[in-house]
C-alpha cells in the first residue's frame, strides 16, 4: 500500500465548478500536508499548504484536513480551463525544514469550457 | 527573485555513460532535495542537503547514484553507469531555514537509450 493515495482521474468537471481532489495517506504522525499543481512537462508549483485540523482558504482554493481520518482535500472554486493539471498531495513527517516530501500519484483534473 | 534553476534541462546518454545534471538553489535556502519523477507518477525523493552536509540518502536506488553539495550551494547528482530505468525527470527542489515548504526548479529529463 502506498503511503499517499489519489485517486488519478481524471476528473473532469465544467467550467465555474467545484473541483474537489482527495488524498488519504498512512502515517499517523504526519505533521504539514502539501498540494503542488503541475503542468504538462512542467515542474511541480506550490499552490497550498495545511498544517492544522481543518480548513484554510486561498482565493479560490481550499485546503481541508482531517488528521483523525487521514485525510486532505483540496476544493477549487470558479473552475477555469486554465486549472486543468496534475494535483499532487504531498506529506511531510514533521513541521521543520529538512524533511522529505512523500507524493502521491496525482490525480488529473480537466475542467472544460 | 529567482528560483530554483537546473542544468541541462534535457539529457540523452547512452547506456553505461555517466551524467552529472546541476541545481542551484534559491538564494539563501539551506535546505535541498533531489527527487525523481518517471512518467505518470509522483515525485520520490532521493537524497537531502542542509548547508553542504548529506543528511538523508536513503532514497538512492544504488550505489550508482552520488550527491554533493561542497559548499552548501550549487549541488550536483551524478549517476554513473546509467541504465535504462534511470530514465526519468531529476528535480531539484529548496526550502528556506524557517518553514519547510519546498521550491522545485524546471528539472531535467534524462532519456538512457
Amino acid at each position: 500500500q502506498k503511503e499517499v493515495e489519489q485517486n488519478s482521474g481524471p476528473l473532469s468537471v465544467p467550467e465555474g465548478a467545484i473541483a474537489s481532489l482527495n488524498c488519504t495517506y498512512s502515517d499517523r504522525g504526519s505533521q504539514s500536508f502539501f498540494w503542488y499543481r503541475q503542468y504538462s512537462g512542467k515542474s511541480p508549483e506550490l499552490i497550498m499548504f495545511i498544517y492544522s485540523n481543518g480548513d484554510k482558504e486561498d482565493g479560490r482554493f481550499t485546503a481541508q484536513l482531517n488528521k483523525a481520518s487521514q485525510y486532505v482535500s483540496l476544493l477549487i472554486r470558479d473552475s477555469q480551463p486554465s486549472d486543468s493539471a496534475t494535483y499532487l498531495c504531498a506529506v511531510n513527517p514533521g513541521y521543520n525544514a529538512g524533511n522529505m516530501l512523500t507524493f502521491g500519484g496525482g490525480t488529473r483534473l480537466m475542467v472544460k469550457p | 527573485g529567482a528560483g530554483v534553476s537546473q542544468s541541462p534541462r534535457y539529457k540523452v546518454a547512452k547506456r553505461g555513460q555517466d551524467v552529472a545534471l546541476r541545481c542551484d538553489p534559491i538564494s539563501g535556502h539551506v535546505s535541498l532535495f533531489w527527487y525523481q519523477q518517471a512518467l505518470g507518477q509522483g515525485p520520490e525523493f532521493l537524497t537531502y542537503f542542509q548547508n553542504e552536509a548529506q543528511l538523508d540518502k536513503s532514497g538512492l536506488p544504488s550505489d550508482r547514484f552520488f550527491a554533493e553539495r561542497p559548499e552548501g550551494s550549487v549541488s550536483t547528482l551524478k549517476i554513473q553507469r546509467t541504465q535504462q530505468e534511470d530514465s526519468a525527470v531529476y528535480l531539484c527542489a529548496s526550502s528556506p531555514r524557517e518553514y519547510n515548504e519546498q521550491f522545485f526548479g524546471p528539472g531535467t529529463r534524462l532519456t538512457v537509450l
